[in-house]
């Protein structure tokens, strides 16, 4: 069965530099989130696009931005890196059903790292 | 807002025996659902088992079950004939239905050794 597919798998970055992270989703899941991990911490919701409408935002920094396009890809903008952006970054997707968001799927993750 | 609790940040269990680990959370809405998610040292993130927060009937799957206890807000993962391969962080999560969205809130891991 196809997965969700994050590019790039490992990203090294200096700071104040940008980052821009993509997320494929599943095929006909139309929900799209991005989760960071951070070293020995549980992962923390950023943000969420449903039809490529932003529908829930968490503790994103004003420096990161993200959209959902046209074919539900998604992409996450990281502006000025900093040493504690390095992070394991997850994208999920979920396919919206009857009742409600139906189950996240989650990609292998992009390990972003700043130096 | 709500909250995910896991009290214990690291677990053994020897190879073939049942490990229980505990999840406590916190909130205000009445339907909402839980889950275990497993990340193994490849820090793929895996979904080992889900309870809708209106069901009764605790969710098993395979050699995982639950204990849900809805008005003690507690979840428990049953781990039964364990073996090398549940070697794992394990995450405890919540995701609300009307008022929070369908963000998945995590509690902070427990470590799961399994010895051979």
């Amino acid at each position: 069965a196809a997965g969700v597919i994050q590019s790039p798998r490992h990203l090294i970055k200096e700071k104040r530099e940008t980052a821009t992270l993509k997320c494929y989703p599943i095929p006909r899941h139309d929900t799209v989130y991005w989760y960071q991990q951070g070293p020995g911490q549980d992962p923390q919701f950023l943000i969420s696009f449903y039809e490529k409408m932003q529908s829930d935002k968490g503790s994103i920094p004003d420096r990161f931005s993200a959209q959902q396009f046209s074919d539900y890809h998604s992409e996450l903008n990281m502006s000025s890196l900093e040493l504690g952006d390095s992070a394991l970054y997850f994208c999920a997707s979920s396919p919206r059903l009857a009742g409600g968001p139906g189950e996240q799927y989650f990609g292998p993750g992009t390990r972003l790292t700043v130096t | 807002a709500q909250t995910v609790t896991q009290s214990q940040p690291e677990m053994s269990v020897q190879e073939a025996e049942t490990v229980t680990l505990s999840c406590t959370y916190d909130t205000s809405e009445s339907d909402y659902y839980l889950f275990w998610y497993k990340q193994p040292p490849s820090r793929q993130m895996i979904l080992v088992i889900r309870q809708e927060a209106y069901k009764q009937q605790n969710a098993t799957e395979n050699r995982f079950s639950v204990n849900f206890q809805k008005a003690a807000k507690s979840f428990s993962l049953k781990i039964s004939d364990s073996q090398l391969g549940d070697a794992a962080m394990y995450f405890c999560a919540y995701r609300g239905v009307r008022t929070s969205g369908s963000r998945l809130t995590f509690g902070e891991g427990t470590q799961l050794t399994v010895n051979p």
